[in-house]
């Protein structure tokens, strides 16, 4: 399968601990977002990056939340001192960008985060 | 900022009677316009695009949007709705100015029914 993946699909934690998720991008792709989405909700940005570098951070992105994408290539997402309102469902997209063309992003199939 | 709406929260609509998804938007520059499905347990899924050129797209799964400019709106359709078109649809926005962040509305649930 050579799309978005994300690691792992479900993750259950106890409010006050750390959780690390991972996306591996499709490979040639320079361009990497998460988003969170709630129920019923439409997926919110929280941030970017363009190969290595983290360009962008929504400020939904508090200071408990980290994101690093080292070489470019997959990208992980820290959560520290969970909250019950961290439970949502984290996705991960990619696309490549280049010459200034606009193209769609691929999803991953999320990180669904309950947080108890 | 840019920002979506999709007014209907749920379409239902009869297998093989044409569906429309409706989705305004509203955006600084030139829009960029999205739609996107999502099935149970699965990503979104990437439909169609308006970037520019003509007003009318043709998508994945026999999916069409139109663009109109004056109205700011994208709305989604397909002639023949089949029941496995049943799912959770979303349309989403970038900003010519703004070109980093793909805003997404909250979703229209489409049900078809046999």
């Amino acid at each position: 399968d050579t799309g978005v993946s994300q690691d792992p699909r479900h993750k259950i934690t106890k409010r006050g601990q750390n959780v690390t998720f991972r996306c591996d991008p499709i490979s040639e792709h320079n361009r990497l977002y998460w988003y969170r989405q709630t129920l019923g909700q439409g997926p919110e940005f929280l941030t970017y990056f363009q190969n290595e570098a983290q360009l962008e951070k929504s400020r939904l992105l508090s200071d408990r939340f980290s994101a690093e994408r080292p070489k470019g290539s997959f990208s992980t997402l820290e959560i520290q001192r969970t909250e019950q309102g961290d439970s949502a469902m984290y996705l991960c997209a990619s696309s490549l960008e280049a010459g200034g063309a606009v193209t769609e992003a691929f999803f991953g199939q999320g990180t669904r985060l309950t947080v108890v | 900022a840019q920002s979506v709406a999709q007014p209907e929260d749920q379409v239902n609509v009869a297998e093989g009677n044409p569906l429309t998804v409706k989705c305004t938007y509203s955006v600084s520059g030139n829009p960029y316009l999205f739609w996107y499905v999502q099935y149970p347990n699965r990503g979104l899924q990437f439909l169609l695009k308006y970037i520019t050129g003509d007003n009318l797209v043709k998508g994945s799964y026999g999916f069409e949007a139109e663009f109109n400019k004056s109205q700011t709106s994208f709305h989604l359709k397909k002639p023949s709705a089949l029941v496995s078109d049943s799912a959770l649809y979303f349309c989403a926005v970038r900003d010519q100015y703004n070109n980093n962040d793909m805003r997404f509305g909250a979703g229209t649930r489409l049900t078809v029914k046999p």
